[in-house]
C-alpha cells in the first residue's frame, strides 16, 4: 500500500513565525502535490513537485515555498505565516501522469492554526 | 479553464437505501478523467472510483458506481446499501489527459448515513 505521512496532525504556530510542514511517501512516486482545504471551497493546489529539486506553482503559491531535495520527501515552507494560512494541509504523491491507473495518495493532512 | 461543480454541499440518507451525488464538469478537451475521492472523518482522502473519459461503460467499485453522461458533462457517484461507514465527505475531481497532473475538485458534498 502507497503510504503518504506528514510530519504533525496538528500544529499552532504565531503570526510571522516560519512554518515547515514535511511529507513523505514510500511508493517513489515522481509526483508530490502541496494542497490547503478549505470549507466550502475544496482543495486547492499550492504547489507540485514533478521530479527531485524540480517544482511548479500552483493556484494559490503566494505566500508559500516548496523544497524536494529527496525524491521521497516534499516540504511546504511558510515564510512569515498569517492568520489567512490557518488551513488544513493535504500532501498527496502519484506515479506518471500517464499512467493508466493514475491517482493521487493522500496524507492525513496537518490541521495548522495561526494565532 | 476547466470546473468541478459539487451542487450539494451536505446529503443524508438512511442505513441501507441508496444514494446519488452529483458533478458536473465543464472542458473542452476530449481526453480526461474523472475521479470520486472519499475523505472520513479521519481525514485521510482515498480514491472511491475513476472513469477515463474514452470508456463508454460507466466504472463499478462493489457498491459504488457512476452515471457518467459526456455529453452533458455529468458524473454522478451512486452508493448502494449504504453504510455507517460511508459517511464522509466526497469530492469529485478532473484530469486532463495526457501529461497533466492537476487534479482539479469540486467543494464537496458532505453525506451522513442515519442508522
Amino acid at each position: 500500500d502507497v503510504k503518504v505521512t506528514q510530519s504533525s496532525r496538528y500544529l499552532v504556530k504565531r503570526t510571522g513565525e516560519k512554518v515547515f510542514l514535511e511529507c513523505v511517501q514510500d511508493m517513489d512516486h515522481e509526483n508530490m502535490f502541496w494542497y490547503r482545504q478549505d470549507p466550502g471551497l475544496g482543495l486547492r493546489l499550492i504547489y507540485f513537485s514533478y521530479d527531485v529539486k524540480m517544482k511548479e506553482k500552483g493556484d494559490i503559491p503566494e505566500g508559500y515555498s516548496v523544497s524536494r531535495e529527496k525524491k521521497e520527501r516534499f516540504s511546504l515552507i511558510l515564510e512569515s505565516a498569517s492568520t489567512n494560512q490557518t488551513s488544513m494541509y493535504l500532501c498527496a504523491s502519484s506515479p506518471h501522469p500517464r499512467d493508466t491507473a493514475y491517482e493521487q495518495y493522500f496524507g492525513p493532512g496537518t490541521r495548522l492554526t495561526v494565532t | 479553464a476547466q470546473t468541478v461543480t459539487q451542487s450539494q454541499p451536505e446529503m443524508s440518507v438512511q442505513e441501507a437505501e441508496t444514494v446519488t451525488l452529483s458533478c458536473t464538469y465543464d472542458t473542452s478537451e476530449s481526453d480526461y478523467y474523472l475521479f470520486w475521492y472519499k475523505q472520513p472523518p479521519s481525514r485521510q482522502m482515498i480514491l472511491v472510483i475513476r472513469q477515463e473519459a474514452y470508456k463508454q461503460q460507466n466504472a463499478t467499485e462493489n457498491r459504488f458506481s457512476v452515471n457518467f453522461q459526456k455529453a452533458a458533462k455529468s458524473f454522478s457517484l451512486k452508493i448502494s446499501d449504504s453504510q455507517l461507514g460511508d459517511a464522509a465527505m466526497y469530492f469529485c475531481a478532473y484530469k486532463k489527459g495526457g501529461a497533466t497532473n492537476k487534479l482539479i475538485f469540486g467543494t464537496g458534498t458532505l453525506l451522513a448515513v442515519q442508522p
